[in-house]
């Protein structure tokens, strides 16, 4: 089973707008993190937000937040005021205790965010 | 800003050649990983590494590739025989100490396996 499901490959918003990605998880770790990244046409990975599994609120930076819903297992991503900058792929990920008792991240397969004026 | 670096940014390399990715971790960074995103895929992890030793590896870092940590500035993934589905992009990535939440990636390196 996919640990990480994010079911848009492709997203497109007007200048401006917000634009909500979806992202959905499965693990039966209760201390777990949430995290978005943002991979440009470059190929950085450049991290956006983190939301831990015991935050009561719900994470933000800047024009990003993270729109957390624990029963329903979901971490979409919420970017306000869309710029053509936003423009990339977008990596949602979750990580959780491994067996060594480190903390591995799991990575879903992205999506894609186009931007246009 | 302190950033994490890679070299080379590219690398072409012959089927079973090694190759050495070089990473140079944030300085007050103790924890490093290294992950693959094969092209147009999900990143992947490989390799956490803290305290000179690896505390986590997943299914596909096999006896193939190793890592090491030189001197105290560079951190490296070593593939021993390389195969053409070793193409990929491998990004290095380091924290500090209790940051869990906030791991700085590296620019990757492109290694294409011909």
């Amino acid at each position: 089973a996919q640990k990480i499901t994010q079911t848009q490959p492709g997203m497109f918003v007007q200048e401006k707008e917000a634009v909500t990605l979806d992202c959905t998880y499965d693990t039966s770790d209760p201390s777990y993190g949430l995290f978005w990244y943002k991979q440009p046409s470059s190929g950085e990975m450049i991290f956006l937000i983190y939301q831990g599994s015991y935050d009561q609120q719900n994470a933000t930076e800047g024009r990003y937040s993270l729109n957390f819903q624990k029963a329903r297992k979901s971490a979409n991503l919420v970017i306000s005021a869309s710029q053509l900058g936003d423009s990339a792929m977008y990596f949602c990920a979750m990580r959780e205790r491994a067996s060594g008792g480190s903390y591995i991240p799991t990575f879903g397969r992205g999506t894609s965010l186009i931007v246009h004026p | 800003e302190p950033e994490v670096t890679q070299t080379p940014s590219h690398q072409v390399t012959q089927m079973g050649q090694e190759v050495i990715l070089r990473c140079v971790p944030i300085s007050n960074h103790l924890y490093f990983y290294w992950y693959r995103q094969i092209l147009g895929q999900k990143v992947e992890f490989l390799v956490s590494f803290y305290n000179n030793e690896i505390s986590e590896k997943s299914e596909i870092f096999d006896d193939q590739f190793s890592v090491e940590r030189p001197d105290g500035s560079n951190f490296t993934l070593k593939i021993r025989s390389t195969k053409l589905e070793d193409s990929a992009m491998y990004f290095c990535a380091s924290r500090e100490e209790g940051a869990e939440e906030t791991q700085y990636f590296g620019p990757g390196t492109r290694l294409l396996v011909l």
